[in-house]
């Protein structure tokens, strides 16, 4: 069975960072692409980002390029998306999803990460 | 910047037929844009319901639908259920990083 757990629930504050997981399970992990997608309050999907854990290979969003950073690490099945500086703005759900084979659709998605930015 | 449209809102009665589009700022939207379309529940995340414009996945229940209407993905749910009350996105490939949802339609089955 395809599994993506993501991480718990984070509550931060503006200017701090923050590193938020995936980890996938019940399927060769390094050989499907995996998104991040963001969802802020009582508001629609977003599509950030993707990488192919095989090789890390990263391609953003125009949005959300230089604002956010995906990474991988194929010996823990784990995605990563990370900010170095968080917004009052970042507060959203965020969910990870992974690809059907050929990178072109979203098959299953993970239980979601909130994360808050309040001062 | 790109934009992808859908319906705000939508309402039908049990039992009835609906067709939920989604529609593409840079003109018709073809097979090649590979059309997804997600159902979200209050408090869950979304699922997955159709790929590649008409793919079902094994979870899909048989009365979704995909296809393309003039130039336009559209979603259709035939023998509404009382729990097929939802949002719905698509999503749309453009290439390379540019992949597009849309604002999502709110279906209410009344």
């Amino acid at each position: 069975e395809v599994q993506l757990v993501q991480s718990g629930a984070e509550v931060k504050k503006p200017g701090e960072s923050l590193k938020i997981s995936c980890k996938g399970s019940g399927y060769s992990f390094s050989n499907y692409w995996i998104a991040w997608v963001r969802q802020m309050p009582g508001k629609g999907l977003e599509w950030m980002g993707i990488i192919y854990p095989g090789d890390s290979d990263t391609r953003y969003s125009p949005s959300f390029q230089g604002q956010v950073t995906i990474s991988a690490d194929k010996s823990i099945s784990t995605v990563s998306l990370q900010w170095s500086s968080l917004k009052a703005s970042d507060t959203a759900m965020y969910y990870c999803t992974r690809y059907k084979e050929g990178g072109y659709n979203i098959e299953y998605w993970g239980q979601g990460t909130q994360v808050t930015v309040s001062s | 910047q790109t934009v992808v449209t859908q319906e705000p809102s939508l309402t039908v009665s049990p039992g009835g037929t609906v067709t939920l589009t989604c529609a593409s700022s840079t003109g018709a939207v073809t097979s090649g844009y590979y059309p997804n379309w997600f159902q979200q529940k209050p408090g869950q995340p979304p699922r997955a319901l159709i790929y590649s414009t008409s793919g079902k996945h094994s979870w899909t229940p048989a009365r979704f639908s995909g296809s393309i209407l003039g130039d336009k993905a559209a979603l259709t749910l035939s023998g509404v259920q009382p729990e097929d009350e939802a949002e719905y996105y698509c999503l749309l490939y453009y290439g390379g990083a540019q992949r597009v949802f849309g604002g999502g339609t709110k279906l209410t089955v009344l």
